[in-house]
């Protein structure tokens, strides 16, 4: 079963931020938080992971709590492109496999 | 570019009628992964390689099977298919160290009729 539990839904003005969040309360010490994507009738995309510490890469922001038992994706400037499910997903750091939940699905608008 | 392929991106099948999806990688990736999606649901891990070594889900159907004849190819081989099994099928594949990244082809929706 996922680990971890996410808003069914959420919408974000096109240029704004969009602040996704996720909980993953029984996460423990070796496990990473990623996530990835999924746009309409494509397959997953990787977007960024982390441990303990905030990350930023040229798609988005991971902001994880200092217990580590929820973390932020933050899309600074969200475009129509961005509209897609988005998928928070708890992972050993020795490769485990990606047990997907439900997962966002983000509708950015004009 | 370096990626995932999958062929044909649409298959139509009859019920009860085997048929095989393909993948194929040109990232010389060590492993390779088949995921079931039904519609409305998230991806579903069916089994994986690593090298030649093969690791089936616990709750996946025996009419399920998979080969990897080499690096580059893997096929998902349904035996007898049900309406049920009616889904996207996701290949994605991956260097098999720690904190890989996985990267998905664009999946092969299939239909049973």
């Amino acid at each position: 079963d996922a680990k971890t539990t996410q808003p069914p839904s959420m919408d974000c003005a096109e240029g704004r931020a969009a602040n996704l969040p996720c909980n993953h309360s029984t996460i423990s010490g070796n496990e990473y938080v990623y996530w990835y994507r999924q746009i309409h009738s494509q397959g997953p995309q990787y977007i960024i992971h982390g441990l303990k510490n905030n990350e930023t890469n040229e798609m988005a922001s991971l902001i994880i709590t200092e217990d580590r038992k929820s973390s932020t994706l933050i899309l600074p400037h969200a475009t129509l492109r961005d509209t897609a499910v988005y998928y928070c997903i708890v992972r050993d750091n020795q490769g485990g496999k990606l047990i997907f939940g439900q997962g966002t699905e983000l509708s950015v608008k004009p | 570019d370096a990626m995932v392929i999958q062929n044909p991106r649409y298959q139509v099948t009859q019920f009860g009628k085997p048929v095989t999806l393909s993948c194929s990688q040109t990232l010389n990736h060590n492993v390779m992964y088949w995921y079931q999606q039904k519609s409305s649901q998230a991806p579903k891990l069916l089994f994986h390689y690593y090298d030649k070594d093969f690791n089936n889900e616990a709750d996946t159907p025996d009419n399920f099977q998979s080969r990897r004849p080499n690096t580059s190819f893997c096929f998902l081989d349904i035996r007898s298919p049900g309406l049920g099994d009616a889904a996207m099928y996701l290949c994605a594949t991956s260097t098999g160290q720690i904190q890989e990244t996985q990267y998905f082809g664009p999946g092969t929706r299939l239909l049973v009729l």
